[in-house]
């Protein structure tokens, strides 16, 4: 079956400007995830839906980072007034509810800010 | 500070031989521990865990060992494989939390 898949696989941007991650889960299951890797670290929670419930956002690291999970589907990850710091790859995963402990991931989107 | 630490950034192992990935943790209340693989230019694929009420779980050629009172993990894969070249991510999660917490790996090298 189809797995986690994101888009786009790599952008470049200049800096100040906004950009758009899409992330597309596995059909059914109902948490999703945003990471970044950045160069060197490990990945870095940043934003946690689950089913309807309120996001845990916790791990947004400024009031740039947004992110909304429509119809429990579909997932889009906004940085607005892109640094050079935002350089990273995120990367999305999801898992079903009865395994939240088990997550399948996506590819990534590396982002490169100029 | 990081909770889950990984303090080799690479290891290099010969095929056939046995690879073993260490992980440390500091955070007592951590339950449940997973490892990630990681292909170039891929997501991380989960490979395989174990909860802290167990001090070893083992899936074909992975073996992963928990000493909780030392907090530390380690993953055995044996025989090695070239195939079983990527980075290994260690996580961690406390109980109730659907959060782990990733080291920064270990890039696994097996030479045929």
């Amino acid at each position: 079956g189809a797995g986690v898949s994101q888009s786009p696989s790599n952008k470049v941007t200049e800096k100040g400007k906004d950009v758009e991650l899409r992330c597309d889960p596995i059909s059914g299951h109902t948490a999703l995830y945003w990471y970044r890797q950045s160069l060197g670290q490990g990945l870095e929670f940043l934003i946690y839906f689950q089913g309807n419930s309120a996001p845990d956002k916790s791990g947004l690291p400024s009031d740039r980072f947004s992110a909304e999970r429509t119809g429990g589907s579909v997932s889009t990850l906004t940085i607005q007034r892109t640094q050079q710091e935002d350089s990273a790859v995120y990367l999305c995963a999801s898992s079903s509810m009865g395994k939240t402990y088990e997550q399948y991931f996506g590819p990534g989107t590396r982002l490169t800010v100029t | 500070d990081q909770q889950v630490k990984q303090n080799s950034p690479s290891l290099s192992v010969q095929e056939g031989r046995i690879s073993i990935l260490n992980c440390d943790y500091t955070n007592s209340m951590f339950d449940y521990f997973l490892w990630y693989k990681k292909y170039p230019a891929e997501g991380p694929t989960f490979l395989i865990s174990i909860s802290s009420i167990k001090d070893k779980n083992e899936d074909g050629r992975f073996t992963v060992f928990l000493n909780k009172s030392a907090k530390h993990l380690s993953l055995h894969i044996v025989p090695s494989q070239p195939g079983d070249s990527a980075v290994y991510f260690c996580a961690a999660r406390a109980g109730g939390s659907y959060i782990p917490t990733f080291g920064r790996g270990t890039s696994l090298i097996v030479h045929p």
